[in-house]
């Protein structure tokens, strides 16, 4: 397809389980971000990257998040450990540098 | 302004009234300002992008301004229909190409 595709759309995992999350940027779109959406609020910055370079993280709310881009496409996002908290959505993104981004569909992820 | 602030939060009108609500944002290392649409089980679909101080960006019944010294964008939709209701985002770039968003304002547009 022509859009950024996320997978899974849903995911629903137990307290202590680790977690990934696929993201397919649109073809030739150097730049790729991850956000993540509680309910009400708008797009958190979670990471970026420019091509397979992780240019910042500070987002990412502790040590059990990480984020790659190995080859400058496609993106996973794992959560480690995974906590309550951690129950969001996660949106990803694409562009062109400094152009507008275009959105994924987002994956739900619930913790019990 | 250290973050990207949007108001009001939510905003209620009816069909045809106009209506404009704000983006306040940093006005250190600023390249672009983006404002974005966002419709219910939908993604985030950018509107206008701004880059100048001054700049005035127009489509349809929306308009948006941007005032860079100052850190402040207005977003205006003028004779509101009910398939404008939505949240409408703005994103504040840095020349690093680190996209913030705010919060949004969510509009609701009675028939």
């Amino acid at each position: 397809g022509a859009g950024v595709s996320q997978s899974p759309r849903y995911k629903v995992a137990k307290r202590g389980q680790d977690v990934a999350l696929r993201c397919d940027p649109i073809s030739g779109h150097v730049s790729l971000f991850w956000y993540q959406q509680a309910l009400g609020q708008g797009p958190e910055f979670l990471t970026y990257f420019q091509n397979e370079a992780q240019l910042d993280k500070s987002g990412l709310p502790s040590d059990r998040f990480f984020a790659e881009r190995p080859e400058g496409s496609v993106s996973t996002l794992k959560i480690q450990r995974t906590q309550q908290e951690d129950s969001a959505v996660y949106l990803c993104a694409s562009s062109r540098t400094n152009q507008p981004q275009h959105f994924g569909d987002g994956t739900r992820l619930s913790i019990l | 302004i250290l973050n990207v602030e949007q108001s009001p939060q939510s905003l209620h009108v009816q069909e045809g009234d106009s209506t404009n609500f704000t983006c306040s944002f940093p006005s250190s290392n600023f390249y672009a300002l983006h404002w974005y649409r966002w419709e219910t089980a939908k993604s985030p679909e950018a509107l206008f992008v701004m880059t100048l101080n001054g700049d005035e960006k127009k489509k349809g019944r929306i308009s948006a301004t941007l005032n860079t010294k100052e850190g402040y964008s207005y977003l205006y939709i003028k004779g509101s229909q009910p398939e404008d209701s939505a949240t409408y985002l703005c994103a504040y770039n840095t020349n690093a190409g680190k996209s913030t968003f705010g919060d949004g304002t969510t509009l609701t547009v009675k028939p």
